[in-house]
Order: C-alpha cells, then sequence, then structure tokens
C-alpha cells in the first residue's frame, strides 16, 4: 500500500459526458501528479500540482481540467467524454523536497474509466 | 521532449536465473531514473531509483546501472522468483521540468518455475 488513496475505482459513463477522479496524497507530501495509461499510449503524464499551484503540464487536453485543494487532495475533471478516453487514470505523489536530484513518486490504485 | 526506450517488450526467465532490462532516453537533462513493477489491476510500484550523480544502486536482488555519456540504464534482478512476474516500467525525469515522469514502453517479465 503506497499511501496514495485515489476514488472510484471503476467509472463507467457514456460519451459526452463529464466524471471527476478524486485522489489524496500521501501524508505529508505536497506534489500530485496525474498519469494517463492505456493500451495505445502507454503511461503518460497530463499535470502536476504543488501545494494548490499547477507546477507542470504534459499533453493534457483541453476537456481535462485538475485542481489541489488547500488539504492537498486533488481532483481531475474529464469534460465531453470519448471512447478514446477510457483508460486507467493514477494519481502519484511526492514530498518535493527539491535540490535538483528527482522525487519519488508514489502511485495509487488508479481509476478505471471506460465510456461506452 | 525526452523520449524513452525500452527493451525487451517481453522476456521470459527460468526461476533463479537473471533478468536485465534496459533503457534508453534522449534528453541529456534528465537526472532521475525510476524503476516501477506494475502487477495486474494495481498501480505501478516503486522498487529502485537512481539519481544522475551515482552510476550503481542496489537493493537486495534488484540492482540499476546508470551510463550517462550513453544515455542508457539497465535494470538486473538476480535469483528471479515466480513473484517478480509482472509488467517493469523505467522512466526518466528531467527535475528542472518539474519532476514528471517520461515512461518507457514496458517489459512483460514472466518466471517460470
Amino acid at each position: 500500500d503506497s499511501g496514495v488513496t485515489q476514488t472510484p475505482k471503476h467509472l463507467i459513463t457514456a460519451t459526452g459526458q463529464r466524471v471527476t477522479l478524486r485522489c489524496s496524497p500521501r501524508s505529508g507530501d505536497l506534489s500530485v501528479y496525474w498519469y494517463q495509461q492505456s493500451l495505445d499510449q502507454g503511461l503518460q503524464f497530463l499535470i502536476q500540482y504543488y501545494n494548490g499551484e499547477e507546477r507542470a503540464k504534459g499533453n493534457i487536453l483541453e476537456r481535462f481540467s485538475a485542481q489541489q485543494f488547500p488539504d492537498l487532495h486533488s481532483e481531475l475533471n474529464l469534460s465531453s467524454l470519448e471512447l478514446g478516453d477510457s483508460a486507467l487514470y493514477f494519481c502519484a505523489s511526492s514530498v518535493d523536497l527539491g535540490g535538483g536530484l528527482g522525487d519519488t513518486q508514489y502511485f495509487g490504485p488508479g481509476t478505471r474509466l471506460t465510456v461506452l | 521532449g525526452e523520449n524513452v526506450e525500452q527493451h525487451p517488450s517481453t522476456l521470459s526467465v527460468q526461476e533463479g536465473d537473471s533478468a536485465v532490462i534496459k533503457c534508453t532516453y534522449s534528453d541529456s537533462a534528465s537526472n532521475y531514473f525510476p524503476w516501477y513493477k506494475q502487477e495486474l489491476g494495481k498501480g505501478p510500484q516503486l522498487i529502485i531509483d537512481i539519481r544522475s550523480n551515482v552510476g550503481e544502486k542496489k537493493d537486495q536482488r534488484i540492482a540499476v546501472t546508470l551510463n550517462k555519456t550513453a544515455k542508457h540504464f539497465s535494470l538486473h534482478i538476480t535469483e528471479t522468483q515466480p513473484e517478480d512476474s509482472a509488467v517493469y516500467f523505467c522512466a526518466a525525469a528531467a527535475t528542472e521540468y518539474g519532476n514528471k515522469l517520461v515512461f518507457g514502453a514496458g517489459t512483460i517479465l514472466r518466471v517460470k518455475s
């Protein structure tokens, strides 16, 4: 158990709908990262938040948005869903030590999104 | 941007043998290289990581080596056991870009008993 929690575990919805995925980081971790895992694209970085502020952005679609709240939990919002958005969505967290030599990221169990 | 290539895509070994997975990266700014193990239905689990200020790191049966000049790093698992069977991912991050991980495509490791 990494200490990162994600809800829900599974989500089934229809095209055009909007969903919200939730992540609670490990105690003490200030950074939250979102990744998407699909068969064709592999594991891809979407976005990072640090202490409530957006820090880095990957190939995140404009239909997707995220935020990190004062209690450090994060939500990933996916709207106007398409069939191709079906994937596993992982949240990771890290303490973010600074120092410029990389920060260990711990992954949650993921949310499996199925768009029908 | 960074590109990480991982080989082989599948690897079958006999229990007790060693397994080696290799990755290359393209961005010389990358300075953090973790390895993750993912079992079916679970999230990636960190098994070992290495930073650019060291060339090798070992943790029991697992070791990682880094060659910054050649831009490649490798995972070595010795005395493999059936429970080592999983998908293994390498990743690279350039911390000046905010620590985002760029992953390889993964290696399916099967340990036959």
